[in-house]
């Protein structure tokens, strides 16, 4: 049972390239989330899509783009990366039940950009 | 804005040495609180939703408490195996998207 699938786990970037992080969830879930995770921070929204078809930002968009590609795939594009977007980023998927918020995440990337 | 504090930032216990989590929330209407796990280099992992005041969940050595203002995670005679960090979150009642504010979490070791 895979849940929640991130690739790549590990990239390093120099400042300017860009890269697309990707995320791909067997749950059958309507809603997909991106956050960062900063040391002192806690997890930050970055972007969500709250169904298939529609996108939403979060707290922190800037320098961010992201695809929900069908129900199961859900994209982070940074076109230009930055030191400042050097972090630990997750991808959570959820139900959209009233009731039920679960939001069960993937293992993470982890991004250094130099 | 919703906040969520959790204390104390890290918190080392000795094997059977009980203790509990604090996390302290302001929201624009409390739909749900959750707890999470997480081990180093992991993803959060899933614990306890709470819904309402007085509403308490356990789970193993955790029971999870809530209250109008803050919820507990107790953790009774905790293992080694315990260490991670929890993660405390809350949905508030307006706006979409189910969206979650995160606390920043407690880092906990429990020693032999």
């Amino acid at each position: 049972n895979a849940g929640v699938t991130q690739t790549p786990k590990f990239q390093v970037l120099k400042t300017g390239q860009s890269m697309t992080l990707q995320c791909a969830q067997d749950m059958n879930h309507n809603s997909m989330y991106w956050y960062r995770q900063d040391p002192g921070m806690g997890l930050r929204l970055i972007y969500y899509s709250a169904s298939e078809g529609t996108t939403d930002k979060g707290e922190v968009p800037n320098g961010y783009n992201v695809s929900r590609l069908n129900k199961r795939e859900f994209s982070l594009r940074l076109e230009s990366a930055a030191p400042s977007q050097t972090s630990v980023y997750f991808c959570a998927s959820s139900e959209t039940l009233l009731a039920k918020n679960i939001q069960y995440f993937g293992a993470g990337t982890r991004l250094s950009v130099l | 804005e919703d906040q969520v504090t959790q204390s104390p930032e890290a918190l080392r216990l000795q094997e059977g040495e009980s203790s509990s989590l604090n996390c302290s929330y302001t929201v624009s209407g409390l739909r749900g609180l959750f707890w999470y796990r997480q081990d180093p280099g992991k993803g959060p992992e899933f614990l306890f939703t709470l819904y309402s005041a007085g509403e308490e969940k356990e789970k193993e050595r955790l029971k999870a408490t809530l209250t109008k203002k803050e919820s507990f995670l107790h953790i009774t005679a905790p293992k080694p195996e315990d260490s991670a960090t929890y993660l405390c979150a809350v949905q508030a009642r307006t706006g979409g998207g189910n969206k979650l504010t995160f606390g920043t979490g407690t880092q906990l070791k429990v020693e032999l």
